[in-house]
Order: C-alpha cells, then sequence, then structure tokens
C-alpha cells in the first residue's frame, strides 16, 4: 500500500499565476501520475513522471504548461503554470506501488482561478 | 487502447435497498486488472474492489460485490443494504499488469441514497 500526502487541498489563484502542487508518498515507487478532475467528470491523466527522466505527458498537455518535478522516488511536483480560469480544476497525483496492486491517490488539490 | 464505459451517468437508490452500477470495457489482453473506487464529496479516492481477471470467482467485499463477465467484457458491482455514506461518484477502473502501467478509468457514475 502507499499513503501519498497532497498539498494544498485547495487554493484560489488570480490568472497569470502559477500553483506548485506537491505529493509526499510514504514509500519508494517509480512511477507518480498526475491528473486532471473537472467537477463532476473522470480523471484524465497528464502526464506520468519517473524519477531521473523527463516526465511523459498525454495528448493534450505540455511540459511548458504543466512542468513536472521528480527530484526522488518518494515526492514530486506539478506546476500549473500561467493560470487562466480554464484551469480551475481538482488535481490528483496518484502512485501504483507494485506490478500487481491497486492505484493509490493524493487527497486532491481543488484548484480555482479568478 | 483499452476503454471503460459507464453507461449510467446516475442512480439513486433507497437506503437498505441494493443497486447495481455498469461497467464495460475493452481490450485485448486476457491478463489484467479491474477495480472500483469511490469518490465521495471529499475528494479521496478510496478503492472499493478489485478482480483479477484470472479469477473466475467474482469478487466481494462485505456489501459490495461483482459480476465479473470475462467474455462479455462487464464488470458490474453490487451493492447491498446501501447507506447513506455510499453516496458518491464510483469510477471503474483496468489496468493491464506489467512493463508501462497505466490506468484507464471509466467517466463515472454518481450515485445518490435517498433516506
Amino acid at each position: 500500500s502507499a499513503v501519498i500526502s497532497q498539498k494544498p487541498s485547495r487554493d484560489i489563484c488570480q490568472r497569470g499565476t502559477s500553483l506548485t502542487i506537491q505529493c509526499q508518498v510514504d514509500s519508494q515507487v517509480t512511477m507518480m501520475f498526475w491528473y486532471r478532475q473537472q467537477p463532476g467528470q473522470s480523471l484524465t491523466l497528464i502526464a506520468t513522471a519517473n524519477q531521473g527522466s523527463e516526465a511523459t505527458y498525454e495528448s493534450g498537455f505540455v511540459i511548458d504548461k504543466f512542468p513536472i518535478s521528480r527530484p526522488n522516488l518518494t515526492f514530486s511536483t506539478l506546476t500549473v503554470s500561467n493560470m487562466s480560469p480554464e484551469d480551475s480544476s481538482i488535481y490528483l497525483c496518484s502512485v501504483l506501488p507494485g506490478l500487481n496492486t491497486e492505484a493509490f491517490f493524493g487527497q486532491g488539490t481543488r484548484l480555482t482561478v479568478v | 487502447a483499452q476503454t471503460v464505459t459507464q453507461s449510467q451517468p446516475e442512480m439513486s437508490v433507497q437506503e437498505a435497498e441494493t443497486v447495481t452500477l455498469s461497467c464495460t470495457y475493452d481490450t485485448s489482453e486476457s491478463d489484467y486488472y479491474l477495480f472500483w473506487y469511490k469518490q465521495p464529496p471529499s475528494r479521496q479516492m478510496i478503492l472499493v474492489i478489485r478482480q483479477e481477471a484470472y479469477k473466475q470467482q467474482n469478487a466481494t467485499e462485505n456489501r459490495f460485490s461483482v459480476n465479473f463477465q470475462k467474455a462479455a467484457k462487464s464488470f458490474s458491482l453490487k451493492i447491498s443494504d446501501s447507506q447513506l455514506g455510499d453516496a458518491a461518484m464510483y469510477f471503474c477502473a483496468y489496468i493491464k499488469p506489467g512493463g508501462y502501467q497505466k490506468v484507464t478509468f471509466g467517466t463515472g457514475t454518481k450515485l445518490q441514497v435517498i433516506p
């Protein structure tokens, strides 16, 4: 299993600014995942972060807008850059601790851009 | 590519009654894992139940059970004796084991429990 601490839990930001979301895992994991979830909708994968290499971004997401850091096997950050109201959403980090286990999630960050 | 479909955007159930949430998926793999996750208003994703594709026996966890039909690629969740705390979004999810793993989520079903 894995316990993930995600910060902040919520924030209200001005357009044009950036917000960095942090996820700390209580065990070492190879891959961490960052999702965006619009209200009432499913999770959309933004990118997969591996330690020691560039994150892999899904179609529609780019590094300049969502830079990711993965300095070690227990920590990752996602930055939402140059925010606009369209970035208002819930952002979640997730891990798959083993090859045949379920995914574990952080508590989510509710971002509102005004 | 794998896809997961939940055809019921919203469902409601009377407290203490039984409700079934539907999920179908598409894959060419023979070995994989299926999950139901619950997301209450707190936003925390909580694992409800998991099913390994190689197991014929349907998984059960207390009031939660699944009907896994591998040939039909169907994976429904039955909630018995529904409680107010069961009200949440429910997501069906698929993982192909090994190598580069990624979770494929369904679109979700919002469950309302009526007192």
